[in-house]
Formats: structure tokens, sequence, C-alpha cells
């Protein structure tokens, strides 16, 4: 049974910083991994999608890696704005049907 | 090009209630999934539609009951109603053949007092 899971719940930094977030999972027989962007209350936005056969996606300021032999992903920021806070959720994909298992995600605020 | 629409925005039921929520896939997706996000959690799958019928399923009671219709928009239907069961509830569709680029709608927030 796939879990994932993600560290730290919360963070807190200021404008500006690099950042790190993380995101780990069990079965590493997954079709694909995906990072969603979620502001209070809303739905989730899909920022950056890894394959399976891939180790990494960048999409401007993100980037986003996928170790599929240790069972992790990162999520890197870089020069953080306060634009940026939201909580960020990782999803494996483990079939061919897109279920998505997600992590209960971290939520980040940057501080002007 | 309209995304992916839920219906209504917000709910309030009472316990032992039944509710239905209502979802319209982006143009051109075929497939729907639908999620249960608890406050402070991640999104849990509840189930997905494709053609018409149940494809998959999470591990959710059978009071979590779905349809979708020709036109591909589909219904999630919750019977008796627990206080357990207030959360966003999560509508997201693909196409079959790009299963793995899924959009989601914005959601609709049921509270159950």
């Amino acid at each position: 049974k796939q879990e994932v899971t993600q560290i730290p719940a919360a963070l807190s930094v200021p404008e500006g910083e690099n950042l790190v977030l993380n995101c780990s999972f069990t079965d590493s027989a997954i079709y694909n991994l995906q990072w969603f962007r979620q502001d209070p209350g809303k739905g989730l936005t899909s920022l950056l999608l890894i394959q399976s056969s891939q180790r990494e996606q960048t999409s401007g300021r993100l980037n986003a890696s996928l170790d599929k032999s240790s069972g992790r992903s990162t999520l890197y920021i870089a020069a953080s704005q306060p634009g940026d806070s939201a909580t960020y959720l990782c999803a494996a994909c483990s079939g061919n049907t897109g279920k998505l298992i997600f992590g209960q995600g971290t939520t980040l605020q940057v501080k002007p | 090009d309209a995304g992916v629409t839920q219906s209504p925005t917000h709910l309030i039921k009472t316990r032992g209630q039944q509710v239905t929520l209502r979802c319209s896939p982006k143009s051109g997706h075929d497939t729907v999934s639908w999620y249960q996000q608890a406050l402070g959690q991640g999104p849990q799958f509840i189930f997905q539609y494709y053609e018409e019928e149940e494809r998959q399923r999470g591990n959710f009671p059978d009071r979590f009951s779905g349809h979708q219709f020709p036109n591909y928009s589909s219904e999630l239907n919750v019977n008796a109603l627990l206080l357990g069961d207030s959360a966003l509830y999560l509508c997201a569709s693909s196409f079959r053949d790009r299963y793995y680029e899924q959009y989601f709608g914005p959601g609709t927030r049921l509270t159950v007092t």
C-alpha cells in the first residue's frame, strides 16, 4: 500500500530565501509524482509532474526531483516571494488510471 | 475553455441527511475522480468514473456513491451523513490516454452539523 509523507508540516522563511520541500513514498513502483499548490479553501493547481523515467522537472523558479530508489522527491523553490505562501502537496500516481495518493502537505509562509 | 466546475460551492447539512455534489469536467475530458480533503489533511481518493462505470474505489464506505452521465459530468452522493464527512470535496478530470494530467475543480465545502 502506497503511503506518502511530507516533511516539514509547516515552514516559515524570509522573502528571497531558497527552500526545499520534502516528499517520501513507500512504494517505488510509481507511474509519476506530482507537486500541487493549494491556496486556503481552494482547489489544487498542478505545479510539476515527473514521470517515473525522469529525474527532474523545472518550471520557472521551481525545480522538482525524483529518486525512485530512495522513495524521495524534493521541490526546490528559488528566491521565495510572499506570493509563494500556500500549502504544497505531493502526490504519487501508482497505477495507470491516475489515482493519486497525497501527502499531508507542507504549509509555507514567506514573510516580506 | 472552461475548466473543471463544481457545485455547490458550500453546503451545510445535518447528520443523517443525504447530499449530492456535482462536477463538470474540463472540455475534452472523459474521466472524473473524486477526493475528500479533511481540514489540515491531504486529499483522499474516493472513486473514479470512466465510461459511466466506477473504475476504481478508495477506502470509503458504501454510503459514498457516484454516477457519471453520458456528457461525462459526475455526481457524488453521500447518504446518512456523519460529522466526520465534513470536508472539502474535490473533483478532478482527465482524458483516458493522458490520465496523468489531472485538472482539479475548486471544490465543494461540506459542513455537517
